[in-house]
């Protein structure tokens, strides 16, 4: 969790609402990944990143390995949005295995 | 959809048993990897088998072993479990060697008496 460090550890939102977690990676990241574990123990992969955006629908994410970070918006937030978020930065000096952050737990409520 | 399979869901044993957990994955993906994550829902690599080569084995007790038949099949050997074995294990798969878009079955939560 040192490597890969994730802001906020929860957040509760309102549903509608729009929100944003954040990465700081203390090793030089090459990729980063996001992740959504449901309550029920299941882990979605949401993205998979080089420097750069991506988006998918409600979800926007965002990796600046100049500066170390990654984060991840969620738009008009749902009910299903609810769950931990994890992300995960592939860097050479670990040799290419992913490192993962200690997950923010999201709560929408309606 | 659903295409890295555990099983079992859950396991409770006592402490020295043995326990086998089995993952297969439907996506034709060349590396499976072991992941535990512990009560803090840290996650952490165990193993990872490429082409039926152990790539990646981080220090882990010895009691720990993967096994695989094929490149769709990675299981997960713990001889004589300890109280420190409870956790979440989950398996993945990704298309590749490095860690490219990792795909995660629905984990094995084991609780050890």
């Amino acid at each position: 969790g040192d490597k890969v460090k994730q802001s906020p550890s929860a957040l509760s939102l309102q549903e509608g609402t729009n929100s944003a977690l954040r990465c700081n990676f203390s090793i030089a990241a090459t990729t980063v990944q996001w992740f959504l574990q449901n309550p029920r123990g299941s882990l979605m992969n949401l993205f998979y990143l080089v420097p750069g955006t991506k988006e998918n629908g409600r979800l926007k994410s965002a990796f600046d390995s100049k500066e170390s970070y990654s984060t991840l918006h969620i738009r008009d937030a749902q009910l299903e949005d609810s769950g931990t978020y994890f992300c995960a930065a592939e860097a050479n000096s670990a040799g290419n295995k992913l490192t993962f952050g200690i997950g923010t737990r999201v709560l929408v409520r309606p | 959809e659903t295409a890295v399979f555990q099983t079992p869901n859950y396991h409770v044993t006592q402490v020295g048993n043995e326990v086998s957990f089995n993952c297969k994955q439907t996506l034709g993906h060349d590396t499976m990897y072991w992941y535990k994550q512990d009560s803090k829902k840290l996650l952490k690599i165990m193993f990872s088998y490429n082409n039926k080569q152990l790539i990646v084995n981080e220090t882990v007790p010895r009691r720990f072993s993967p096994q695989s038949s094929d490149k769709a099949h990675l299981n997960l050997r713990i001889k004589s479990v300890e109280p420190e074995d409870s956790a979440v294990y989950l398996c993945a798969s990704s298309p590749g060697g490095s860690a490219e878009t990792l795909y995660f079955g629905s984990g094995t939560r084991l609780t050890v008496l």
